[in-house]
């Protein structure tokens, strides 16, 4: 079975500062991994997903993420977080095991003050 | 325009007065499902649709039913709801379940935030 655990129910940064989100993932075969974000009082929309190939994956807004199979990481990563960037980002993972069924973490909240 | 939508987005109702919330997509999509959004638990799945007449619970689905009579369409029905169904719901569809499936992106609609007193 797979499973997401997101690091940090809440992640704090100053405007211009560099964001991390952290999402480890667990699978039994190679996994497909996405990012997804949810901007207040709206549904959820993808960021960027990993698929195969090139392990480094660039999304919308300037999000990127690595996909690293040796610690099942799949960390998300801004230079230079803006106050749009505030929101809730949710680390979701599938695989071709069985269920073919997303599963999502729990979700981070990224605040970004002035 | 390509979407998900969902109607109501806001509902207030009281204990065991049934109420649906409807989904549509407009993208042909085969698998759908529906979500529930509860602070400090993220997203956790009540039900999904591999496709038309075919349905499967998720990993909440007591106190809730739904149906999918048509590909578009996936309503969800609460026939008695109670306070701890008050919740953030989001209905969300993608090309196809299966193997093939497994790397698709998943489209949301708005949300419904449903209230039951």
């Amino acid at each position: 079975a797979q499973s997401v655990t997101q690091l940090g129910s809440h992640v704090s940064v100053s405007e211009g500062a560099l964001v991390l989100l952290r999402c480890n993932y667990s699978s039994s075969v190679p996994p497909y991994l996405f990012w997804y974000v949810q901007y207040p009082n709206q549904g959820l929309q993808l960021l960027l997903k990993y698929t195969t190939g090139a392990t480094l994956v660039k999304g919308i807004n300037g999000f990127e993420a690595e996909f690293k199979k040796s610690e099942t990481s799949f960390h998300l990563t801004k230079p230079s977080a803006h106050m749009s960037d505030a929101a809730e980002y949710f680390c979701a993972v599938s695989d071709e095991g069985g269920s073919y069924i997303p599963t999502f973490g729990r979700g981070t909240s990224l605040i970004v003050h002035p | 325009e390509a979407q998900v939508t969902q109607n109501p987005r806001y509902l207030i109702t009281v204990t065991g007065k049934k109420l649906t919330v409807t989904c549509s997509q407009n993208m042909n999509h085969e698998y759908m499902s529906w979500y529930r959004q509860d602070p400090g638990l993220g997203l956790r799945q009540i039900y999904y649709s591999m496709n038309v007449e075919v349905t499967d619970k998720g990993d909440v689905p007591e106190g809730y039913k739904v149906s999918r009579k048509e590909k578009r369409n996936f309503p969800l029905i609460l026939e008695s709801p109670s306070p701890n169904q008050t919740s953030l719901y989001f209905c969300a569809s993608s090309l196809s379940f299966g193997l093939s499936g497994a790397a698709d992106t998943q489209y949301f609609g708005p949300g419904t935030r449903l209230t039951v007193l």
